[in-house]
């Protein structure tokens, strides 16, 4: 059982809108800013499209973006690409741990 | 650009030691962070520690008592060392460099991965 907790699955079609939650406590996504998101495709390494709640990388889409509200992050991308399908982690800092969430595998209908 | 690259054998027998090696390219080591993560289908993705020039290794609670994490910048690599493994400890391992917030107090995110080597734990 993950430390962080997100849906193990959600789906849209492509040019909708999903959110991906991540709920922590008020020791971890309560507390820091230090929340990111990494998405996986298979049998790739995961990538960091948002840092620190709502921060993109260079050259991450701006159809990613982020959000905090209590202990519970967000994920929302916009406009739904067949591309966007792969796996989505949170992680945040927790004082002496590094927390990731569980996962959750976005299906482009 | 900075390169990752996992090495170390796929099959470790259960009770011996596990022995990982990442080689870093395209930066300079001792000015960064640099972390062991490993992947499990049933645990998802999990923080091992991670290691600087700076200070002293951070591990993970729940696995200090079996881990060694070590860095030699002379060969621009680090290494991890996972002691009396079972096989709840099979899983692709990565590595990842950590980058540190603006204050340089916390660890942030991880900005860069290697592509990740699968390890078996079996007799």
């Amino acid at each position: 059982q993950s430390a962080l907790t997100q849906p193990p699955s959600v789906s849209g079609s492509p040019g909708q809108s999903i959110t991906i939650s991540c709920t922590g406590t008020r020791n971890d996504v309560g507390t820091y800013i230090l929340v990111s998101w990494y998405q996986q495709h298979p049998g790739k390494a995961p990538k960091v499209i948002i840092f620190d709640v709502s921060e993109r990388p260079s050259g991450v889409s701006n159809r990613f973006s982020g959000s905090k509200s209590g202990n519970t992050a967000s994920l929302t991308i916009s406009g739904l690409q067949a591309e966007d399908e792969a796996d989505y982690y949170c992680y945040s800092f927790a004082g002496r741990r590094m927390l990731f969430g569980g996962g959750t595998k976005l299906t482009v209908l | 650009q900075v390169q990752l690259q996992e090495s170390g054998p796929g099959l470790v027998r259960p009770s011996e030691t596990l022995s990982l090696t990442c080689t870093v390219s395209g930066t300079f080591m001792s000015t960064h962070y640099w972390s062991w993560i490993r992947q499990t289908p049933g645990k998802g993705l999990e923080w091992i520690g991670h290691i600087s020039n700076s200070e002293s290794p951070k591990y993970s609670p729940s696995l200090e008592s079996r881990i060694t994490i070590s860095l030699d910048t002379s060969k621009n690599q680090f290494s991890l060392k996972l002691r009396s493994v079972t096989a709840a400890d099979s899983a692709v391992y990565f590595c990842a460099r950590l980058h540190y917030d603006s204050t340089g107090r916390f660890p942030d995110y991880f900005d860069s991965w290697g592509q990740g080597t699968l390890v078996t734990v079996s007799s």
